[in-house]
């Protein structure tokens, strides 16, 4: 099992750019969850799927931020105008849907906004 | 919705002594708590993890207790490493949804 797998590791960008962070749950996991992690806020769930399907949105900080899971295998986080406050680590994670099952992370990516 | 507290936020040990990390939360439907370990640059991992029908899990010199009546859980850890070293977050689950603590850096001092 090759785990969650996210990319890019790291990215650096300047603001006003685009930003396309991606992901590859595990195979059979059905759900998949998109986290933030910074100093200040600590981990923050911005929305997560349930079989390609967006369940809950309302942790997206703003209308520049955009998540979709197109199929069971990838999903992609976009942000559109970046801004340097969206200088964060990036986690995507995944689970089966039983309950007592925990979530899985990948490697993140850390993404840095100048 | 769920709310879910832990505490120290940080934490230092000598090396070999015991640590203990506290949580409460606030829903009694919750009904899963894992423990993740974080180190530094890398992902959250889980570590233990109890459901709420258990009151007490051990996997060798890491244990996880869990009161219901109380809606509070704790990570213990015995005979402290320098490896340690690294942040805990606690969380609780309901149905598909995850709760998680604010985190502990945990400190071993060799």
């Amino acid at each position: 099992d090759a785990g969650v797998i996210q990319s890019p590791r790291h990215e650096v960008t300047e603001m006003g750019q685009e930003v396309t962070l991606r992901c590859k749950p595990i195979s059979g996991h059905d759900y998949l969850f998109w986290y933030r992690q910074t100093m200040m806020r600590g981990l923050e769930l911005l929305i997560y799927f349930n079989n390609n399907v967006p369940i809950d949105d309302s942790g997206m900080p703003e209308d520049r931020f955009s998540a979709k899971m197109p199929n069971a295998s990838f999903s992609t986080l976009k942000i559109q105008p970046s801004e340097p406050r969206d200088s964060a680590v990036y986690f995507c994670a995944s689970r089966k849907s039983i309950n007592g099952q925990p979530q899985h992370f990948g490697d993140g990516t850390r993404l840095s906004i100048l | 919705g769920e709310n879910v507290e832990q505490h120290p936020s940080t934490l230092s040990v000598q090396e070999g002594d015991s640590a203990v990390i506290k949580c409460t939360y606030s829903d009694s439907a919750s009904n899963y708590f894992p423990w993740y370990k974080q180190e530094l640059g890398k992902r959250p991992q889980l570590i233990i993890d109890i459901r709420s029908n258990v009151g007490e899990k051990k996997d060798q010199r890491i244990a996880v207790t869990l009161n219901k009546t109380a809606k509070h859980f704790s990570l213990h850890i015995t005979e402290t490493q320098p490896e340690d070293s690294a942040v805990y977050f606690c969380a609780a689950s309901i149905g598909n949804q995850f709760y998680f603590g604010t985190g502990t850096s945990l400190t071993v001092i060799p």
